[in-house]
């Protein structure tokens, strides 16, 4: 059971360049969510989406953003990247219908701007 | 604002009991969950409280009062594998997740 993956595990990057984390979920939770997670603060939320073809702003959106074609996939860009944006991106998914909306997590991208 | 208060650090002995506290001011309540995240690895599941009273889970019990916006993580009979930091959070009015810094806590044999 995969559940969520993420790629990459790992990048370093140029500032000003442009990347995409991916994140994939095969448990076809309508709910997704991608936060960062820095050493001493909260996970804080940049964006989700709570179904396919809908996205929100989070807490810290700015240089960010998402799409949600599909329900499986929900892919974050940095459109142009700055070393403040240097964190660990986590991914998760959680069904809002039901139970305890519980999130499910990526093992994370750990991201590094120079 | 919105704001969820843990200890940064606590440290207790292997065999012992610890009780992590996490208080919350939040946009209304549908929920607080505990995560447990070792280190390098994502956050994982650990309990759900939506009423008030305790909620047992094996070594695990977690403990909510919403008329005092307070919640604790109770671990027995610790582990070293319990070494780790846990996460306080709440789902607000929005049903957006509000999460705590995190505790990390130190296992010492």
């Amino acid at each position: 059971i995969a559940g969520i993956t993420q790629a990459p595990t790992s990048q370093i990057l140029a500032a000003g360049r442009r990347m995409t984390l991916r994140c994939t979920q095969d448990m076809r939770h309508n709910a997704m969510y991608w936060y960062r997670q820095d050493l001493g603060l909260g996970l804080r939320l940049i964006h989700y989406s709570n179904t396919a073809g809908t996205t929100g702003k989070g807490e810290v959106p700015d240089g960010y953003s998402v799409s949600r074609a599909n329900t499986d996939d929900f892919p974050l860009t940095l459109a142009s990247a700055v070393p403040s944006q240097t964190s660990v991106y986590f991914c998760a998914s959680s069904e809002l219908a039901g139970g305890t909306g519980e999130l499910f997590f990526g093992e994370g991208s750990r991201l590094t701007v120079l | 604002g919105q704001n969820i208060d843990q200890p940064t650090e606590m440290t207790a002995t292997e065999g012992a009991i610890v009780q992590i506290n996490c208080t919350y001011q939040t946009s209304g309540f549908n929920g607080l969950f505990w995560y447990q995240q070792h280190a390098g690895e994502a956050p994982t599941f650990l309990s759900y409280n939506v009423l008030d009273g305790l909620e047992e889970k094996g070594r695990f019990s977690s403990f909510l009062s919403r008329s005092k916006g307070y919640s604790y993580l109770l671990l027995k009979e610790l582990q070293m594998k319990d070494s780790a930091s846990y996460l306080c959070a709440v789902r607000d009015s929005n049903y957006q997740l509000i999460w705590g810094a995190g505790t990390k806590l130190i296992i010492k044999p």
